[in-house]
C-alpha cells in the first residue's frame, strides 16, 4: 500500500496570503495524484488531478505541482471560502488500492 | 447535472450487514466507474471500492472479504454491502462518480451510519 502523508497537519493564514501544502507518497506515484478540499459537513470537491491539471471550474489560484514522491498544493492568495480541509490522493496502481493522505486543515491567522 | 444521492439505514447493530444504494440521476450510469468512500467522524477518508458500469470491481484489501458493491443499470443505482460490522465501520459513507478507477469528480452529500446496539 502506498501511503500518502500531508504536512503540516494545521496551516494558520491571512486572508490574501499564500497557502503552501505539502503531500509525500511512500513510493514514486509519478503524477498520478489529485487534491481535493473539504468544508465542513460537505462532501470534498476534486480540485486538482494529474498533480497539475486543475479540474472543471476551479479557480486559477490553485495550482499543484511535483511528481514523484513530493507534490505541492499552492493557494496563491487565501479567499475566505478557501478555508477548509485539504486531502491528497494518489492512484498509480491497476487494479488501484487508491489511497488518501491524513489532510490539512487550511485556518484563518 | 448529474446528482448522487445515498440512501439507507443510519444505524446498524453489530455483527449486521450495512446496506446503502446511490441512485443517480441527471445522467446514466453507463461508461463510467462508481466508488464507496467512507470518512469517520473527525478523521479522514478511505476508499472502499468501485463497480464500473459493466459489473466488474474492485476493492481495497483492509475491506475486501467483507464487502459486495453491485450495480443496476437499469435502475441507475448501485450499491455498498458490508458485512459483520463493528463500531469501527461508524462513518458517513459517500458514493461517487470514479474517473476510470482513478480520482473523484463527483460525490454524493453522504449518508452517517452508526454501528451500534
Amino acid at each position: 500500500e502506498i501511503v500518502m502523508t500531508q504536512s503540516p497537519a494545521t496551516l494558520s493564514v491571512s486572508p490574501g496570503e499564500r497557502a503552501t501544502l505539502s503531500c509525500r507518497a511512500s513510493q514514486s506515484v509519478s503524477s498520478n495524484l489529485a487534491w481535493y478540499q473539504q468544508k465542513p459537513g460537505q462532501a470534498p470537491r476534486l480540485l486538482i488531478y494529474g498533480a497539475s491539471t486543475r479540474a472543471t471550474g476551479i479557480p486559477v489560484r490553485f495550482s499543484g505541482s511535483g511528481s514523484g514522491t513530493e507534490f505541492t498544493l499552492t493557494i496563491s492568495s487565501l479567499q475566505s471560502e478557501d478555508f477548509a480541509v485539504y486531502y491528497c490522493q494518489q492512484y498509480k496502481n491497476w487494479p488501484p488500492l487508491l489511497t488518501f493522505g491524513g489532510g490539512t486543515k487550511v485556518e484563518i491567522k | 447535472q448529474v446528482q448522487l444521492q445515498e440512501s439507507g439505514p443510519g444505524l446498524v447493530k453489530p455483527s449486521e450487514t450495512l446496506s446503502l444504494t446511490c441512485t443517480v440521476s441527471g445522467g446514466s450510469i453507463g461508461t463510467y466507474y462508481w466508488s464507496w468512500i467512507r470518512q469517520p467522524p473527525g478523521k479522514g477518508l478511505e476508499w472502499i471500492g468501485f463497480i464500473y458500469y459493466s459489473g466488474s470491481t474492485n476493492s481495497n484489501p483492509s475491506l475486501k472479504s467483507r464487502v459486495t458493491i453491485s450495480i443496476d443499470t437499469s435502475k441507475n443505482q448501485f450499491s455498498l454491502k458490508l458485512n459483520s460490522v463493528t463500531a469501527a465501520d461508524t462513518a458517513v459513507y459517500f458514493c461517487v462518480r470514479d474517473l476510470s478507477g482513478r480520482y473523484f469528480d463527483l460525490w454524493g452529500r453522504g449518508t452517517l451510519v452508526t454501528v451500534s446496539s
